[in-house]
């Protein structure tokens, strides 16, 4: 089945750093990729999706890129805030097959500090 | 707009007992789907319906566990014979309609969590 990978599982940065979160997917179609933000009592809220090779999504400075080839789909920031602390999950919906299920990776928590 | 509604947002329940979850999804949208959050599985999809009909229950363990769509705003899970196990933040979703291979947005109810005893 469908999986996502996440190499990182917690993240601790100080503001103005570069982040970077890995994620690698697999999936037996060609599925649209997500950047998803969870918050404490929350639930999960979109951040951006790809849908095309190629194809960037971006929002709030975080941006990743849709690379077939490699299968995979890494966020990026170029200087994080503290207010970007946060759990971040990559994920796909393989919707080839018309199913709008979302598949999820394990998650990244983002702890910045001041 | 008030987003997804989900009651109760915590439920305790004692060990053989039910639980039923109520997830009231946003106005007009057509589908609405389950998730389950453990710090041990992370986020699982569970089931979901569209128009009211259920589409994918894959992710449902087979016993215990059902998940029902009466009218367009609303939907239940329920649970019996509730196990410690079964201790979780479970989360429903709901996205407006779509057609051909565009992608219809997700958006997350608060989650209610339920603890086992």
């Amino acid at each position: 089945g469908d999986s996502v990978t996440q190499t990182e599982g917690q993240v601790a940065l100080s503001e103005e750093d570069f982040l970077t979160i890995h994620c690698n997917y697999s999936a037996s179609g060609y599925p649209t990729l997500f950047w998803y933000v969870q918050y404490p009592g929350e639930g999960p809220q979109l951040l951006f999706r790809a849908s095309r090779d190629k194809e960037k999504g971006s929002s709030r400075g975080f941006e990743a890129t849709y690379d077939k080839g490699t299968t995979s789909f890494h966020l990026r920031k170029a200087s994080v805030q503290e207010s970007d602390s946060a759990v971040y999950y990559c994920a796909l919906s393989d919707q080839s097959y018309g199913n709008e299920k979302i598949t999820f990776g394990a998650g990244t928590k983002l702890t910045i500090k001041p | 707009n008030a987003g997804v509604i989900q009651t109760p947002r915590h439920k305790v329940t004692g060990k053989g007992q039910e639980a039923t979850l109520w997830c009231e999804p946003i106005s007009g949208h057509s589908a609405v789907f389950w998730y389950r959050q453990t710090i041990v599985q992370g986020l699982e999809f569970l089931t979901y319906f569209r128009n009211q009909a259920p589409i994918d229950d894959s992710g449902m363990p087979k016993e215990r566990f059902s998940a029902q769509m009466p009218n367009q705003s609303h939907s239940t899970l329920k649970i019996q014979s509730t196990q410690p196990q079964d201790s979780a933040v479970y989360l429903c979703a709901s996205s407006l309609p779509h057609w051909g291979g565009d992608y219809a947005e997700q958006f997350f109810g608060p989650g209610t969590r339920l603890t086992v005893l």
